[in-house]
């Protein structure tokens, strides 16, 4: 069974700083799919990365796939009261169509 | 946005009624999906659809049953609540690698 573990688990910064936080998994990921998801709602997806090695950006967010493709990395620059939540990594299988989550980390970002 | 709806949104009851809640979608995606999200458990799968009548256990099925008659709608089905199923739920549809989440139904079993 995979397991997808997720650093840290809280996070409290002051808008402005910068952030990393960080999502190892125990095999090697069929593909990697970073969410966020805001309080009281459904989690959205942000990014899906397959090639190891591979960083995307989205905006302030970076995001990079480890070249073994075990873990992955986000990070956001000039964080923003907006951008908290909960980020959650997830490996999808497509052959059998079911993803496995980890227990995600939680973001605050203070004005 | 996969336009996936879930009632109710809300829901108290008594333990050992049975519970029915709802997923719609509107995408004619293929597969759905059901998990329960607990503090310090993160996404956690109940059971999931693979087609209309296909169905599957997921990691945490036990106390729960699902049915998918036609496409757009996947229900989920307490047989006998009980209090350690107060959880918030979540139904996905599934696209490929990546997957859509509907708002969620916040349920308390008293």
């Amino acid at each position: 069974t995979q397991l997808l573990e997720q650093s840290p688990q809280f996070l409290s910064i002051q808008e402005g700083e910068n952030l990393t936080v960080y999502c190892n998994s125990s095999s090697v990921f069929s593909s990697l799919q970073w969410y966020r998801q805001e309080p009281g709602e459904g989690p959205v997806l942000l990014v899906t990365v397959v090639t190891g090695g591979e960083v995307k950006k989205l905006k302030r967010l970076t995001f990079q796939f480890g070249d073994a493709r075990k873990d992955s990395s986000l990070h956001i620059t000039a964080a923003q009261p907006g951008d908290t939540g909960l980020y959650l990594c997830a490996d999808s299988n497509t052959n059998a169509g079911k993803s496995t989550f980890g227990d995600g980390t939680t973001l605050t970002v203070k004005p | 946005d996969a336009g996936i709806t879930q009632s109710p949104r809300h829901k108290v009851t008594e333990t050992g009624t049975p519970v029915t809640l709802r997923c719609h979608q509107t995408e004619n995606h293929r597969y759905m999906y059901w998990y329960r999200q607990d503090p310090g458990h993160g996404l956690r799968l109940i059971h999931y659809s693979y087609g209309v009548k296909d169905t599957d256990k997921g990691e945490v099925s036990d106390g729960y049953s699902v049915s998918r008659s036609k496409t757009e709608d996947f229900l989920l089905t307490l047989e006998s609540a009980t209090s350690s199923q107060t959880s918030v739920y979540f139904c996905a549809t599934g696209l490929g690698n990546e997957q859509f989440f509907g708002p969620g139904t916040r349920l308390t079993v008293l």
